[in-house]
């Protein structure tokens, strides 16, 4: 069965160093893979997603992505943190139903 | 500018009432979802939508139930059988239902039970 995990629940990082989330999928075929933040107390934003083609993706607000199929991840990542990049993020793989599943979330708090 | 909404934004709810939450969208999008989330539990699917009139159960549909009379609209009702109905939820819609499953999210309804 397709699953996602993102192995760390909450992480802190200080304003304006790196950043690197990670997650990990299960997945048979060529995953269609997507990473989403949502603030506090709103809905999600689409960051960014690989379908095909160049593994390393650009997204918005200054994030990008790897994807790496040797070891099944594609983790997120952002060269200098800004405090408004506090929030839940998640990652999730489209289904062979067309389903979205997503991971469980990684919470990021960002010191000033 | 096209988008999702969900109305209302709070909801309070007494025990053995049924409650509609409200998705609507502009997006002329085919597919549409409804997920509830929790702390520390991600996302988990309620039901989706494929197409006006037909609706599936995703992973936790019990106690819950929707229509789909309008492409626009998938409304939400708990009903009084969800035993646990505090939560966030979240409407969301994609083109169509596929792999290339790009779902864009409404701004949620956090619903409490009294």
């Amino acid at each position: 069965a397709q699953s996602v995990t993102q192995p760390d629940i909450h992480i802190t990082v200080s304003e304006g160093a790196s950043l690197e989330l990670r997650c990990n999928y299960s997945y048979g075929a060529t995953p269609y893979l997507f990473w989403y933040v949502q603030s506090p107390g709103q809905g999600l934003q689409l960051l960014l997603k690989y379908f095909s083609g160049d593994t390393l993706v650009q997204g918005i607000k200054g994030f990008e992505a790897e994807f790496k199929r040797s070891q099944s991840s594609f983790n997120l990542r952002k060269p200098s943190v800004h405090w408004s990049d506090a929030a839940e993020y998640f990652c999730a793989v489209s289904s062979n139903t067309g389903k979205l599943i997503f991971g469980q979330g990684t919470t990021l708090q960002v010191k000033p | 500018d096209g988008g999702i909404t969900q109305s209302p934004k709070y909801l309070f709810r007494k025990e053995g009432q049924n409650v509609t939450l409200s998705c609507e969208q502009n997006l002329n999008h085919d597919a549409m979802y409804w997920y509830r989330q929790d702390p520390g539990q991600g996302l988990r699917l309620i039901y989706y939508s494929q197409i006006v009139n037909d609706f599936q159960k995703g992973d936790i549909a019990e106690g819950y139930s929707v229509s789909r009379e309008k492409k626009e609209s998938f409304p939400l009702t708990v009903t009084s059988a969800q035993k646990n109905p505090t939560a966030f939820y979240l409407c969301a819609s994609s083109s169509t239902l596929g792999l290339y499953n790009e779902q864009f999210f409404g701004p949620g309804t956090r619903l409490t039970v009294l």
